[in-house]
């Protein structure tokens, strides 16, 4: 398994509160991403990164913004969480060098509940 | 468009059938196409992709049968064993980026 630990791997949390959760990786690799899981959705993009403090907006990115101020580690933050952002988060990490850009390697998620 | 949709929602196959698992794409820029594979609690893992320059791709019993003119491609699953219960995920994008579009996800079972 690629070493990607995401913390906290559960968390019921309140309306209106800040959460934060965190994506930790061991492999060094460059590439950082977070999407959520849905049904009927699939996986979503939230936001990405290309190295540190270098980050940018995915397809829904509304509601969500992350910081990345070491290499291993992307932080994704709600800062006034809503029950339309409960959902399963998924961290992911690419080589993101060309010839293989495609595979992704996802961490084994955070269940996130909004009351 | 950026969509990519999957059908079927779930599939429920016995063991040693095929399963089957299509998905329709509507960017003709699109040149990379990959099948994740997800165990429950657990994240989604790639288990084979394609390019658009060949129609078919095997691995084990996995195959990926790709239909340029149509924008389709499907998964194929022969001798469906109970261990390959799980939901899978169709994707696309470009080869030479790390932009991914997801399917909405099938969830296979097999019963032995």
């Amino acid at each position: 398994d690629a070493g990607i630990t995401q913390s906290p791997r559960h968390k019921v949390t309140e309306t209106g509160t800040p959460v934060t959760l965190r994506c930790h990786q061991t492999e060094n690799h460059r590439y950082m991403y977070w999407y959520r899981q849905d049904p009927g959705h699939g996986l979503r993009l939230i936001h990405y990164s290309y190295g540190v403090k270098d980050t940018d907006k995915g397809e829904v990115s509304d509601g969500y913004s992350v910081s990345r101020s070491k290499t291993e580690d992307f932080l994704l933050t709600l800062e006034s969480a809503t029950s339309s952002q409960t959902s399963v988060y998924f961290c992911a990490i690419s080589h993101g060098t060309s010839g293989s850009p495609g595979e992704l390697f996802f961490g084994e998620g955070s269940r996130l509940t909004v009351l | 468009q950026q969509q990519v949709k999957q059908s079927p929602q779930s599939l429920i196959v016995q063991k040693g059938g095929i399963s089957i698992i299509n998905c329709a794409y509507e960017n003709t820029a699109f040149d990379y196409f990959p099948w994740y594979q997800q165990f429950p609690g657990k994240g989604p893992a790639l288990l084979i992709a394609i390019r658009p320059d060949v129609s078919e791709k095997k691995e084990g019993r996995f195959t990926i049968s790709f239909n340029k003119s149509a924008k389709q491609f499907s998964l194929h699953i022969m001798d469906s064993q109970p261990g390959d219960s799980a939901t899978y995920f169709c994707a696309a994008g470009y080869y030479n980026t790390d932009k991914l579009i997801f399917g909405t996800g099938t969830r296979l079972q097999v019963f032995p």
